[in-house]
């Protein structure tokens, strides 16, 4: 079965500084791989995802991933933290066909000024 | 109108009484999908509906009963719910296909209706 691990429930950064979010997936095939947002009191939004295509992926707000098969992992980077950034972020896992998106637990970033 | 509108935003309700959450998405998707969020744990799938019917139950109480009368509105019906059933549920579609050039399946949320079980 697919899942994610989300590595650290809380990150923290200051206002400019690099973001590096974890996400590392376990799947039998080549899954599809997403990453979400979620801002307090809302649904989530997708940020960005993988299809197997191009390995590194660009979403909104200037977030990108990359899709490393050696690492079974699917890091979510920004270079520069803006303070509208904080909010809880959710890997996810797919496989091709399948109705089953599985959710990591999700990490909470906070942005300091 | 928004993708994917959940009613109500929030609701109140004791151990005994019935109600129900609505969902409603205007993009045009084939399949809808009910998710529980609660703290600190990762979003639990309830109930997926693709083409109209249930494929997928994740060994739900029954006092949890989905329906969905068409492809666009997916209801979960509330009844004796119990105080740890207090979350937010979420509901979300997707366009699922299969074969070259099937969809990645991505999927949209709502806003989510607030639940707290006295």
């Amino acid at each position: 079965a697919q899942s994610v691990t989300q590595l650290g429930s809380h990150v923290s950064v200051s206002e400019g500084a690099l973001v590096l979010l974890r996400c590392n997936y376990s799947s039998s095939v080549p899954p599809y791989l997403f990453w979400y947002v979620q801002y307090p009191n809302q649904g989530l939004q997708l940020l960005l995802k993988y299809t197997s295509a191009a390995t590194l992926v660009k979403g909104i707000n200037g977030f990108e991933a990359e899709f490393k098969k050696s690492e079974t992992s699917f890091h979510l980077t920004k270079p520069s933290a803006h303070m509208s950034d904080a909010a809880e972020y959710f890997c996810a896992v797919r496989k091709y066909n399948n109705n089953d998106m599985r959710f990591g637990a999700g990490t909470r970033l906070t942005v300091k000024p | 109108e928004t993708g994917v509108t959940q009613t109500p935003r929030h609701l109140v309700m004791g151990m005994t009484n019935k109600k129900s959450l609505k969902c409603e998405q205007h993009l045009g998707h084939n399949a809808m999908y009910w998710y529980k969020q609660s703290a600190k744990k990762p979003l639990e799938l309830m109930f997926v509906y693709s083409l109209e019917e249930r494929v997928e139950n994740n060994s739900v109480p029954s006092r949890f009963s989905p329906e969905c009368p068409n492809s666009s509105h997916l209801f979960l019906h509330l009844h004796t719910l119990q105080p740890e059933d207090s979350a937010l549920y979420l509901c979300a579609s997707s366009q699922d296909g299969y074969g070259a050039g099937a969809h990645t399946g991505e999927l949209f949320f709502g806003e989510g209706s607030r639940l707290t079980v006295l």
